[in-house]
């Protein structure tokens, strides 16, 4: 069964502080894509990275990085510099591919991230 | 900017009324997903439909709940009759999926208050 663990629920920065938000997964697919959104306060989940599982460059943009290490089963999120404006909570996501895709996003429990100033 | 669209934005019902959610999904895509959301469970998937067709609804509650797509523009999600534990943020997303996965685009949810 396919799983997203994401351990921290709530974490809390002082702005520029850099900080990394964990997710694990498990899956038996060999092909499958994780994502990552962002729910501000507005409430709506804007969509931030997805990455496919042949990928494991780490990825720039940004303020914002991700490091991909199949092995460990983990896609880690750094904001660098964090700002106010970075506060929302943070999802990570498993989807199903290739000929089992039917596009469904499975979910971790969100991590609560809070800059203050 | 293409946009799925959600109605109600916010409902504040009591116990036993129906309620009734639509949403319109980006033109073009071909996947419809209705989500709830609630502090204790998170993000559950409730049902979702590949080109209007039903094609998963076990997360939902089948005596009370019901998703449609009468057509490519509207998607529907009924409760009726409606319970205070139905209280939750519900989101519909749309996508267009073909052998790779892709991005789901998700509406500002619909809030439900069940008194």
């Amino acid at each position: 069964a396919q799983k997203v663990t994401q351990a921290q629920t709530e974490i809390s920065v002082v702005e520029k502080e850099d900080v990394t938000l964990d997710c694990v997964y498990e899956t038996r697919d060999t092909t499958y894509y994780l994502f990552w959104y962002k729910q501000p306060p507005s409430g709506e989940l804007v969509f931030l990275i997805r990455r496919n599982s042949f990928d494991e460059q780490n990825e720039i943009s940004g303020r914002y990085s991700w490091n991909f290490q199949k092995s460990t089963s983990s896609f880690n999120f750094t904001i660098t510099a964090s700002q106010v404006v970075d506060s929302a909570v943070y999802f990570c996501a498993l989807s199903e591919s290739g000929s089992s895709n039917t596009g469904k996003l499975i979910f971790g429990q969100g991590t609560t991230l809070q800059v203050k100033p | 900017d293409a946009r799925v669209t959600q109605t109600p934005r916010h409902k504040v019902t009591e116990m036993g009324q129906e309620v009734t959610m639509r949403c319109q999904p980006i033109l073009g895509h071909n996947t419809v997903f209705w989500y709830r959301q609630t502090m204790m469970q998170g993000l559950e998937l409730l049902a979702y439909f590949r080109n209007r067709a039903p094609l998963d609804d076990s997360g939902m509650p089948k005596d009370r709940f019901s998703a449609e797509m009468p057509d490519a523009t509207l998607a529907t999600l009924k409760i009726q009759p409606s319970e205070p534990r139905d209280s939750a943020v519900y989101f519909c997303a749309s996508a267009r999926v073909t052998g790779a996965a892709g991005e789901l685009f998700f509406g500002e949810g619909s809030r439900l208050t069940v008194l």
